[in-house]
């Protein structure tokens, strides 16, 4: 089975120019997450859809963030314009949900998208 | 806010030594995940625990969900240098919520 596939592994870009980053989840998981991670620090989740709706966007920073899944299928998340602090590693990560108390909600990982913003 | 709480933050030990990692909260989670992350990679599941109590074994690790499903620990004997990582627990709380734990970071020296 193939996991989730995200794009480009790698990005430098310089501080005010504009990235986006691509995600295809795993087969059938009907919920989406972008997470931004901090060198040494845990996961902090952007958004997160669910097929195509967004069910919390509270973290995202909206002015400079977006992100999409308008077919229910793969993602887009796009930073503009970048700054400093956004370098970091934006996972992308996906699930089944098949509601509580079931290992159906257990998020699978891809290998994230770095970014360095110089 | 639900939090999730792991400690130690940081571990370095040497081969052959044993070690456990605590992930601890006040909320109740339907089912708690642990991660591990090795530099330059995404996180990789280890386990998914669902019931309280439940004990899952994974070669050397051990994984121990609590009674009252708050809390988690993370056993590893004779720990090896390819243990290295930061290992991240994760509970999900019901429906499509999932927290993450801000990670303990292992360095097992040979």
């Amino acid at each position: 089975e193939a996991g989730v596939a995200q794009s480009p592994r790698y990005k430098i870009i310089e501080k005010r120019q504009s990235v986006a980053f691509w995600c295809n989840p795993i087969s059938g998981h009907a919920t989406l997450y972008w997470y931004q991670q901090i060198l040494g620090q845990g996961p902090k989740l952007l958004i997160q859809f669910q097929n195509n709706g967004v069910v919390d966007d509270s973290q995202l920073p909206k002015d400079r963030f977006s992100a999409e899944r308008l077919k229910g299928v793969d993602s887009t998340l796009k930073i503009q314009p970048a700054k400093l602090e956004d370098s970091a590693v934006y996972l992308c990560a996906s699930s089944l949900s098949t509601g509580a108390g079931s290992s159906g909600n257990t998020i699978y990982f891809g290998e994230g998208s770095w970014l360095t913003v110089v | 806010t639900q939090l999730l709480e792991q400690s130690p933050q940081f571990l370095s030990i040497q081969e052959g030594e044993n070690l456990t990692v605590y992930c601890n909260s006040s909320s109740v989670f339907s089912s708690l995940q642990w991660y591990r992350q090795e530099p330059g990679e995404g996180p990789v599941l280890l386990v998914t625990v669902v019931t309280g109590g439940e004990v899952k074994k994974l070669k050397r690790l051990t994984f121990q969900f609590g009674d009252a499903r708050k809390d988690s620990s993370l056993h590893i004997t004779a720990a090896q240098p390819g243990d290295t990582g930061l290992y991240l627990c994760a509970g999900n709380t019901g429906g499509f919520k999932t927290i993450f734990g801000a990670g303990t970071r292992l360095f097992v020296k040979a």
